[in-house]
C-alpha cells in the first residue's frame, strides 16, 4: 500500500485531457512540496512537474501540475500516443525520521 | 553534460551483501546530493536514503536504516550503495538520482537518474 494513492491505470484517446490524482496527507503533500515523475518502461524515471506546477526545460506545456489541500493533481491535455507511460507523483513526508514518498504509479494508456 | 552511469546486475543469495557505484561526470560533484531509489518487478519508486558528497553525511529511509551504507569517493566522483542482509524482498533495480536542490531534504527532488541496476536476490 503507497503512501500516496494513485489510481493504477488511466486511459485516453489521443487529443483528450486526462488527470490522475495523487492524495496525501497533511504529513506529506498537505505541507510539502508536490513532484511528478514520467517512466517509459525498461526506462529510469524523469522529472515531469516540480513545486507542484512548474515544469522542466523541455517539458511541453500540455503537463500541467497542481495542488489542492492534501491532494495533487496532473493534467495532461491533447493526449499524445507518446505521453503513454507511467507517472509516480512524490513529496516529502514528516513522520517518523521523514523520507522521501512516491506514489504507486498510474499507468497511462493512449487508445 | 550531466551522466550518472552505474554499476551492472547483481546476483546474490538471501543474506549476502550488495554494493552498487554511481560514476557521476558532467557537473561539481560536491554541489549535489545523491539519492538511491529502487523499483520492485512491476512495482513502485520507493526511497531508500542520500548522500551529501560534500561531507560524506547520509540520511537513509527507516525502513533501511541498519542495513543500508552510502559512500563516496571524490577523486573518482563516484558514488557506493551498499545493502546488506539481502533477502528475495530486496530484488528490484536500483538507481541512484541526484538531487536538483541539495538543500533541506524536504525539498529534495531528482532532475538526473542513472539507468539503474538490477539486483536479484534468491532464497
Amino acid at each position: 500500500q503507497s503512501v500516496l494513492p494513485q489510481p493504477p491505470s488511466a486511459s485516453g484517446t489521443p487529443g483528450q485531457s486526462v488527470t490522475i490524482s495523487c492524495s496525501g496527507s497533511n504529513s506529506n503533500i498537505g505541507k510539502n512540496y508536490v513532484y511528478w515523475y514520467q517512466q517509459f518502461p525498461g526506462t529510469a524515471p524523469k522529472l515531469l512537474i516540480y513545486r507542484e506546477s512548474l515544469r522542466p526545460s523541455g517539458v511541453p506545456d500540455r503537463f500541467s501540475g497542481s495542488k489542492s489541500g492534501t491532494s495533487a493533481t496532473l493534467a495532461i491535455s491533447g493526449l499524445r500516443s507518446e505521453d503513454e507511460a507511467s507517472y509516480f507523483c512524490a513529496s516529502w513526508d514528516d513522520s517518523l525520521t521523514g523520507s522521501v514518498v512516491f506514489g504507486g504509479g498510474t499507468k497511462l494508456t493512449v487508445l | 553534460q550531466v551522466q550518472l552511469v552505474q554499476s551492472g546486475t547483481e546476483v546474490k543469495k538471501s543474506g549476502a551483501s550488495v554494493k552498487i557505484s554511481c560514476k557521476t561526470s558532467g557537473y561539481d560533484f560536491i554541489r549535489y546530493f545523491i539519492h538511491w531509489v529502487r523499483q520492485a518487478p512491476g512495482q513502485g519508486l520507493e526511497w531508500m536514503g542520500r548522500i551529501d558528497p560534500s561531507r560524506g553525511t547520509t540520511i537513509s529511509a527507516q525502513n533501511f536504516q541498519g542495513r543500508l551504507t552510502m559512500t563516496k569517493d571524490t577523486s573518482t566522483t563516484t558514488v557506493y550503495m551498499d545493502l546488506s542482509s539481502l533477502t528475495p524482498d530486496d530484488t528490484a533495480i536500483y538507481y541512484c538520482a541526484r538531487d536538483a536542490l541539495s538543500s533541506a531534504p524536504k525539498l529534495s527532488y531528482f532532475d538526473f537518474w542513472g539507468l539503474g541496476s538490477l539486483v536479484a536476490v534468491s532464497s
